[in-house]
């Protein structure tokens, strides 16, 4: 079965870090860009970050430049986003999802919680 | 950057209709074009990739049409089981529409 689990969501102070951490199976992992995608509450969705299946290109919402980075362990079929100087309106379930632009298939979120 | 227009924001139909939902893009994004279901408390779920391309597993009664600025996500007879939220995409800037809101009466 093709999946990636998303983890380590939780509840952080503002300008705090958090580490997200995504698990692929079920397909060839090397072969793939992967992406992040959020969502705040009760709001729409807004793409995250990408990057490319070696890892040499990384793109990033404007939003969390500086901020988040990803990256990828193709040897543990893993995708991560470091998350630090964290914002309350980075507050979201955040996906991982498999893909450049169409992105297929998602995770079942990990929930990011900003607040003092 | 190019931006996304859904319309309606809400759309409620009887179930056998026909639904119509329209995605307009600010500049052209050729047929980079995907459209994706989101239930309630679910992950998003992939329909439609390339503009009318359905995705693996995806009914039938679901299909995509459109390119340039103007795209169509149309479900031809409408379950109980379509209620959800529905959003465009697009590959320049990954942003995604705002989404339609679709209800069953």
């Amino acid at each position: 079965e093709v999946q990636v689990v998303e983890s380590g969501g939780g509840l952080v102070q503002p300008g705090g870090s958090l580490r997200l951490s995504c698990a692929a199976s079920g397909f060839s992992f090397s072969s793939y860009w992967m992406s992040w995608v959020r969502q705040a509450p009760g709001r729409g969705l807004e793409w995250v970050a990408n990057i490319k299946q070696d890892g040499s290109e990384k793109y990033y919402v404007d939003s969390v430049k500086g901020r988040f980075t990803i990256s990828r362990d193709n040897a543990k079929n893993s995708v991560f986003l470091q998350m630090n100087s964290l914002r309350a309106e980075d507050t979201a379930v955040y996906y991982c999802a498999t893909g450049f632009w169409v992105f297929d298939p998602w995770g079942q979120g990990t929930v990011v919680t900003v607040s003092s | 950057e190019i931006v996304l227009t859904q319309s309606p924001a809400t759309l409620s139909l009887s179930p056998g209709e026909r639904a119509t939902l329209s995605c307009r893009a600010s500049q052209s994004v050729s047929s980079y074009l995907a459209w994706y279901q989101q239930k309630p408390g679910q992950a998003p779920r992939l329909l439609i990739y390339d503009a009318s391309n359905r995705a693996a597993g995806i009914p039938a009664r679901f299909s995509g049409s459109g390119s340039g600025t103007d795209f169509t996500l149309t479900i031809s007879s409408l379950e109980p089981e379509d209620v959800a939220v529905y959003y465009c995409q697009q590959r320049s800037n990954w942003l995604f529409g705002q989404g339609t809101k679709l209800e069953i009466k």
